[in-house]
């Protein structure tokens, strides 16, 4: 069975300083891989997301994720946070032909201080 | 272009009551899928359907129900509602034409709360 591990629940970064959120997975097939960032009160908003095409993906407001098939991760990061980053932020696989399934990480919480 | 709505976003149930989520996908997406969301549990996938057809399912006791119509809006149910069944459920939306490209687009959720 797939599954997704979030190497810390907790991240607290300083503004200005790298974010890195880690994401392992286990597969035995090719996964499709996807961050959401989820703010207080509200739904899951799209961060990246990986199908199999370039192994380091762009996303919206500054993440990239790097997959890397030796190391079965699928990290975030960026290289300059920011106070408005702080939130929840979930790694996701979607099971390869099993269409509308997300399996989630237990997501980890980013804290920025001033 | 209007995102997935769900209704209501807030509920306070009592324990053995049962309940009826609704969710609006975007236009002219037709798979809708259902997650709860709880502390302790994490996010954890309910069902998807497709064109009307449930077409996934997760763990969950067949209390937890669902349905799409033609115009592709779900609705969830939740029949004798327990303390447990508190959550944020979560519906999200995608093509379906090729899930991999298109990812899926989340609504805000419904806050359920049983008392």
């Amino acid at each position: 069975a797939q599954s997704v591990t979030q190497l810390g629940s907790h991240v607290s970064v300083s503004e200005g300083a790298l974010v890195l959120l880690r994401c392992n997975y286990s597969s035995s097939v090719p996964p499709y891989l996807f961050w959401y960032v989820q703010y207080p009160n509200q739904g899951l908003q799209l961060l990246l997301k990986y199908t199999s095409a370039a192994t380091l993906v762009k996303g919206i407001n500054g993440f990239e994720a790097e997959f890397k098939k030796s190391e079965t991760s699928f990290h975030l990061t960026k290289p300059s946070a920011h106070m408005s980053d702080a939130a929840e932020y979930f790694c996701a696989v979607s099971p390869s032909g099993n269409t509308g399934k997300l399996i989630f990480g237990q997501g980890t919480t980013l804290q920025v201080k001033p | 272009k209007a995102g997935v709505t769900q209704t209501p976003r807030y509920l306070i149930k009592t324990r053995g009551q049962q309940v009826t989520l609704s969710c609006s996908p975007i236009s002219g997406h037709r798979s809708v899928s259902w997650y709860q969301q709880t502390p302790g549990q994490g996010l954890q996938f309910l069902f998807e359907y497709f064109s009307e057809t449930q077409r996934n399912k997760g763990n969950f006791p067949g209390r937890f129900s669902g349905r799409q119509f033609s115009n592709s809006r779900s609705e969830m149910n939740v029949s004798t509602l327990e303390l447990g069944d508190s959550a944020l459920y979560l519906c999200a939306s995608s093509l379906a034409i090729s899930r991999f490209n298109y990812g899926y687009t989340f609504g805000s959720g419904t806050r359920l709360t049983v008392v």
